[in-house]
């Protein structure tokens, strides 16, 4: 059973590019997280999306930065007009359940020069 | 005042030491705590998940929740150098969908 499959792992865009995130849960996983982890600091919710619906957006930004979780294929996260604020390891979780436990993907590492 | 206070350290300790990592937290409303590794430049991968109070013993890994004190705890026996990592605390309430992460312990396991 693979883990959660994130891609790229590396992602270099110019300022005011558009940067999308990739994210194929575990194998009979529903629930989708996505986080943000900042140097030195701990990892931030961002979105939880299970399929076709955005559960909880409450700590996206409300601006440039959105998610989907379609019924075929990876969940997205998109971010536009990116600015060197936005560099940093984005990380996606997947569970089965709302209460089981999370597991993580190895993340994306966005450097916007 | 963050909602999950932990110890940033670094933490050095010699190989085969007990190792004890700890967060505290504001939130009452908290009933499910989770221990994550995290090694350089990698995903956070789980190795503790508890729910209320009590103790989870996992190998040499070792989980205590006391809710009364809104103190966790992570004790790692016979510390190997292969430890070495970041140690981050996670926890969530009933209905949240997220978790709130402490920022991390770096741990360093010595020869």
């Amino acid at each position: 059973n693979a883990g959660v499959m994130q891609n790229p792992r590396h992602l270099v865009r110019r300022r005011g590019q558009e940067a999308r995130l990739r994210c194929s849960p575990m194998k009979g996983h529903s629930h989708v997280y996505w986080y943000r982890q900042l140097p030195e600091e701990g990892l931030k919710f961002m979105v939880y999306l299970q399929k076709e619906n955005i559960i909880d957006e409450s700590g996206m930004p409300k601006e440039r930065f959105s998610a989907e979780f379609p019924k075929e294929g990876p969940s997205i996260l998109r971010i536009q007009q990116v600015v060197r604020g936005d560099s940093a390891a984005y990380f996606c979780a997947s569970s089965p359940t709302f209460t089981a436990e999370a597991f993580f993907g190895q993340g994306t590492r966005l450097t916007v020069v | 005042q963050k909602e999950v206070e932990q110890d940033p350290g670094p933490l050095s300790v010699p190989e085969g030491a007990i190792v004890s990592l700890n967060c505290t937290y504001s939130n009452s409303a908290f009933q499910y705590f989770m221990w994550y590794r995290q090694y350089s430049r990698k995903g956070p991968e789980l190795l503790m998940y508890t729910y209320s109070s009590g103790n989870k013993e996992d190998g040499r890994f070792t989980a205590q929740v006391d809710k009364s004190s809104k103190y966790i705890s992570l004790f790692i026996r016979d510390s190997q150098p292969s430890d070495s990592a970041t140690y981050l605390c996670a926890m969530k309430n009933g209905t949240a969908s997220k978790l709130t992460f402490g920022t991390g312990t770096r741990l360093q396991v010595t020869l």
